[in-house]
């Protein structure tokens, strides 16, 4: 099992454009999870997807959105990129919602906003 | 609103010494509390939970509710402890959500 795999792993986009992140969970989980590092910091919580929905969400605009497939991979969506989107954007996967559940961390997807 | 504060960025001790990385919580209630670690080059991954009492890698961390804080422990640092280390709090807002709440993280250099 090759954990949680994100693609793609470095991205440079420019400000004003779209950009689509992928996230596939541990093998056995149903849960996906995304979080933005930017640098210096911690992970911030951006959503959670599960059974296809979206069951929480952080302090993000709606500029961020997600989706989350029947095989329970997911996909990060952000539109009109500014320089302040750019971040290790990580997927986590868990077996389940709840806080008591391991979530397991993906290498995560470097953007560059210019 | 919950918060975690690692006030420490960076904390550099010598192998055999003992080591502490302090975090501070926010909550009103009875919390959860996790410790993350990142080694270089490896992705993040859970070190220890508050629920489990467990050590691992020698590693401990007691709840202190009276002083909220989850300060990480080890008695004798090792060069292989070298890693950035995150301290996490579940939001217990409606629903119990896997949604983290991380701490800035404390980098741990241990010198030989």
């Amino acid at each position: 099992d090759a954990g949680v795999t994100q693609s793609p792993t470095h991205l440079i986009k420019t400000r004003g454009q779209q950009v689509t992140l992928r996230c596939s969970p541990k093998s056995g989980h149903d849960t996906v999870s995304w979080y933005q590092q930017a640098l210096g910091q911690g992970p911030q919580f951006i959503f959670q997807y599960y059974e296809e929905e979206e069951r929480q969400r952080g302090n993000f605009p709606d500029r961020f959105s997600g989706h989350q497939f029947p095989n329970y991979s997911s996909e990060l969506n952000v539109n009109a990129l500014l320089l302040g989107d750019s971040a290790l954007y990580l997927c986590a996967s868990s077996l389940g919602t709840a806080f008591q559940e391991t979530q397991y961390f993906g290498p995560g997807t470097r953007l560059l906003v210019l | 609103a919950q918060r975690v504060t690692q006030p420490e960025k960076l904390l550099s001790v010598f192998k055999g010494a003992p080591v502490e990385l302090k975090c501070n919580y926010s909550y009103s209630g009875s919390p959860e509390l996790f410790w993350y670690v990142q080694y270089s080059r490896q992705r993040l991954q859970l070190l220890l939970r508050h629920i489990s009492r467990e050590s691992i890698k020698g590693f401990t961390a007691d709840l202190n509710k009276g002083e909220t804080s989850f300060h990480l422990k080890k008695p004798f640092a090792q060069e292989e402890d070298s890693a950035m280390y995150y301290c996490a709090l579940p939001f217990m807002g409606s629903g119990n959500t896997g949604k983290l709440i991380f701490g800035q993280g404390t980098t741990l250099q241990v010198k030989p």
